[in-house]
């Protein structure tokens, strides 16, 4: 079975200083794994996806996040946060290509960049 | 921008109705999702379809029930709303196997009386 955990709940970065947004997962096989990003009464929208390559993978808005296969982690990172960055993100994992269709999401880590 | 609608998008209805949830894409996309949730929390996965004529439950138990007579279209029907049917109802949907990103509708808000 496949899981996907983000410890926090919450994360209070000072604007202009980097964020980092933990998410660590488990599957059986080689993991697919998504950031998506929520803002208030809005839809989920997709930020960055790692399936192979480089393990540092970037996305929009600057974001850019990790994999890490010895952790089992894929933690989001910016080197600046912006006031407009606060909302609520969601990491998303895979059990790589065939088998179960569906994606696993996590619990979601509420960002709040302070002014 | 991804081109998958979800109508309405708010719905107060009481008890014993029936609803459906439209969920469209325009993307000609084989996989399509339901997912519900709670403001601020987790998404859990009600329903799923690989394509046409193919539905399956997800992980969350849902009263719901759903079909895919065509690609575009994946409605998503309750019986009778219950109180415990209010939450926010995201459906998404992907190409297929190797293209894995998920685009999302607006959601549907649904609260029953």
């Amino acid at each position: 079975a496949q899981s996907v955990a983000q410890p926090e709940d919450q994360v209070n970065v000072a604007e202009g200083n980097p964020l980092t947004v933990k998410c660590t997962y488990s599957v059986s096989g080689n993991p697919y794994l998504f950031w998506y990003v929520q803002y208030p009464n809005r839809g989920l929208q997709f930020l960055l996806k790692y399936i192979t390559g480089d393990n540092l993978v970037k996305g929009s808005y600057g974001f850019e996040a990790e994999f890490n296969k010895s952790q089992t982690s894929f933690h989001l990172k910016k080197p600046s946060a912006l006031v407009s960055d606060s909302a609520l993100y969601f990491c998303a994992v895979r059990d790589g290509p065939g088998g179960y269709q569906k994606v696993t999401f996590g619990t979601g880590t509420k960002l709040q960049v302070i002014p | 921008e991804a081109d998958i609608y979800q109508t309405p998008r708010y719905l107060v209805i009481g008890t014993g109705k029936k609803i459906t949830l439209e969920c469209s894409q325009t993307m000609g996309h084989d996989k399509m999702y339901w997912y519900q949730q709670d403001p601020g929390m987790e998404l859990h996965l009600i329903h799923y379809s690989y394509g046409v004529n193919s539905t399956e439950k997800g992980d969350l138990s849902s009263e719901s029930t759903v079909s895919r007579i065509r690609t575009e279209h994946f409605p998503l029907t309750l019986e009778s709303a219950r109180p415990s049917h209010t939450s926010q109802y995201l459906c998404a949907s992907r190409l297929g196997e190797g293209q894995e990103t998920q685009y999302f509708g607006p959601g549907t808000r649904l609260l029953v009386l």
